[in-house]
């Protein structure tokens, strides 16, 4: 039973033009998120996070929305760039838990 | 900046074989975690440690051990490798629970023949 979901394998973008990559969770107890950027053969790196008491927070290009009534963020890179080509993975935490729930991944491939 | 370091980056081992994987982080965190990630299936959780000593198994336990002697070292065993272990497997850290950044080492590739 998948408690984080990332429905779209792939995602295709032209360089310049802004991604929107999406996630749904279904246990109400999270309240911490987090995107995650993995390139082939490196391990994840830490990109973003939000807590529940906030909808939206911004680094840079970077924007996370958190919708908790819908229970789904997602993540706005704007501009896309060819480096971002990546394989982003959205996590979540609840309190007091020691561990975090990762969705599958969505590739993203951003087109010069 | 913390820094998680895995001892092998490429491992080729035969069926049969005992495996240990090493890691190593330098932020005195409490947790630390072995995951494995395989293409469609995502980030999946072998085992994790919140002490000395202490383990969980997480979504996948069968057919790994841990061990944690020391708390900057957390250790991924295969006791007889197989041909469905081979993967990219990775280790993690993080301090306290809830509202807290987890970081990865590189990750260690894994093949068995």
């Amino acid at each position: 039973d998948q408690q984080v979901k990332q429905n779209s394998p792939s995602l295709s973008v032209q360089e310049g033009r802004i991604s929107i990559l999406n996630c749904d969770y279904t246990n109400s107890m999270f309240d911490y998120f987090l995107w995650y950027k993995k390139y082939p053969a490196e391990g994840p790196t830490f990109l973003i996070s939000i807590s529940s008491i906030k909808d939206k927070n911004e680094d840079g290009r970077f924007t996370v929305f958190l919708n908790k009534s819908a229970k789904h963020l997602s993540l706005h890179i704007v501009p896309s760039q060819p480096g971002d080509s990546a394989v982003y993975f959205c996590a979540a935490s609840g309190a007091g838990s020691y561990q975090l729930t990762f969705g599958k991944g969505t590739k993203l491939s951003v087109i010069p | 900046d913390v820094k998680v370091t895995q001892s092998s980056r490429y491992l080729v081992k035969r069926t049969g074989e005992k495996v240990f994987l090493e890691c190593v982080q330098d932020m005195d965190h409490e947790n630390m975690f072995w995951y494995r990630q395989d293409p469609g299936l995502g980030l999946r959780l072998i085992y994790f440690s919140y002490d000395v000593k202490m383990k969980e198994k997480g979504d996948i336990p069968e057919g790994y051990s841990v061990s944690r002697e020391k708390k900057e070292r957390f250790s991924l065993i295969l006791e007889s490798a197989s041909t469905n272990q081979t993967s990219m497997y990775l280790c993690a850290s993080r301090t306290g629970t809830g509202r807290n950044t987890i970081y990865f080492g590189e990750g260690s590739w894994l093949t068995v023949v």
